[in-house]
C-alpha cells in the first residue's frame, strides 16, 4: 500500500531552537494535514495543506504543501517544553478516496529545558 | 464541550470474546472514523463513515463490523476477539472529508 516517510523519526532539541521536520511520499496527493499528539491522548490537528506550494502558519508552527504533491514540511519556531509530543502527517484526496487518508509513523519530539 | 468521547478508556478481553467500542460526538458532524494505532506504525484506518446511514471500508477492516447508529453515535464491533487485534482505538469526527477531532480513545489488550 501507500507509505508516508517521516523524518526525523525522532528528535531532541534545546529550548528555544527551531525545528525542522518532513514528510514524502511516492505519490501524489492533494490534501497534506500535520497532527499532534500527547501522550495518552488523541492527535489534534495543526494544519491543513490544499494547494501546491502553499505556506500555512498556526502560532509558532508553519507547514508548507511541495510543489510536486509529494512532501510536506513542518517547521516549530523557538520551541518550549509543551511542544513534546510526536507530529504525524497525514495525505488524502488521491484516486484512492477522498476520506481514507494515510497517516505517516511519526516525528518524536523531546524538548530540554 | 465534549467534542468526541471513546468508552471504555481500558478493556482487556479473551481471545474469542465479542466487544463494541462505542463512540459519540457532540458537534453535529456529518463523518466519523475508527482507526487503530499499533507502536511504530501510525493510525490505520479501520471504517468510516461518511454521512448517517452509511458505512465504507478502510485499509484494515478485516475482522470488525460498524454501526452508524445516528448523527452523533459511531460503534465498532470485535465480533471474535484475536490478538492481533491488541491496540489503542481512535474514534474521529469531521464536518470535512479529512479527519479532524479525535476522542482520547480505547487501549484494548486481547489475551
Amino acid at each position: 500500500g501507500q507509505q508516508l516517510n517521516q523524518s526525523p523519526q525522532s528528535m531532541f532539541i534545546q529550548e528555544g531552537e527551531d525545528v525542522s521536520m518532513n514528510c514524502t511520499s511516492s505519490s501524489i496527493f492533494n490534501t497534506w494535514l500535520w497532527y499532534k499528539q500527547e501522550p495518552g491522548e488523541g492527535p489534534v490537528l495543526l494544519i491543513a495543506l490544499y494547494k501546491a506550494g502553499e505556506l500555512t502558519s498556526n502560532g509558532r508552527l508553519t507547514a508548507q504543501f511541495g510543489i510536486t504533491r509529494k512532501d510536506s514540511f513542518l517547521n516549530i519556531s523557538a520551541s518550549i517544553p509543551s511542544d513534546v509530543g510526536i507530529y504525524f502527517c497525514a495525505v488524502g484526496g488521491s484516486t484512492s478516496g477522498t476520506y481514507k487518508y494515510i497517516f505517516g509513523t511519526g516525528t518524536r519530539l523531546k524538548v530540554l529545558a | 464541550n465534549a467534542g468526541v468521547t471513546q468508552t471504555p478508556k481500558f478493556q482487556v478481553l479473551k481471545t474469542g470474546q465479542s466487544m463494541t467500542l462505542q463512540c459519540a460526538q457532540d458537534m453535529n458532524h456529518n463523518s466519523m472514523y475508527w482507526y487503530r494505532q499499533d507502536p511504530g506504525m501510525g493510525l490505520r484506518l479501520i471504517y468510516y463513515s461518511a454521512s448517517e446511514g452509511t458505512t465504507d471500508k478502510g485499509e484494515v477492516p478485516n475482522g470488525y463490523n460498524v454501526s452508524r447508529l445516528n448523527k452523533r453515535e459511531f460503534s465498532l464491533r470485535l465480533e471474535s476477539a484475536a490478538p492481533s487485534q491488541t491496540s489503542v482505538y481512535f474514534c474521529a469526527s469531521s464536518e470535512l472529508a479529512q479527519p479532524q477531532h479525535f476522542g482520547d480513545g480505547t487501549r484494548l489488550s486481547i489475551l
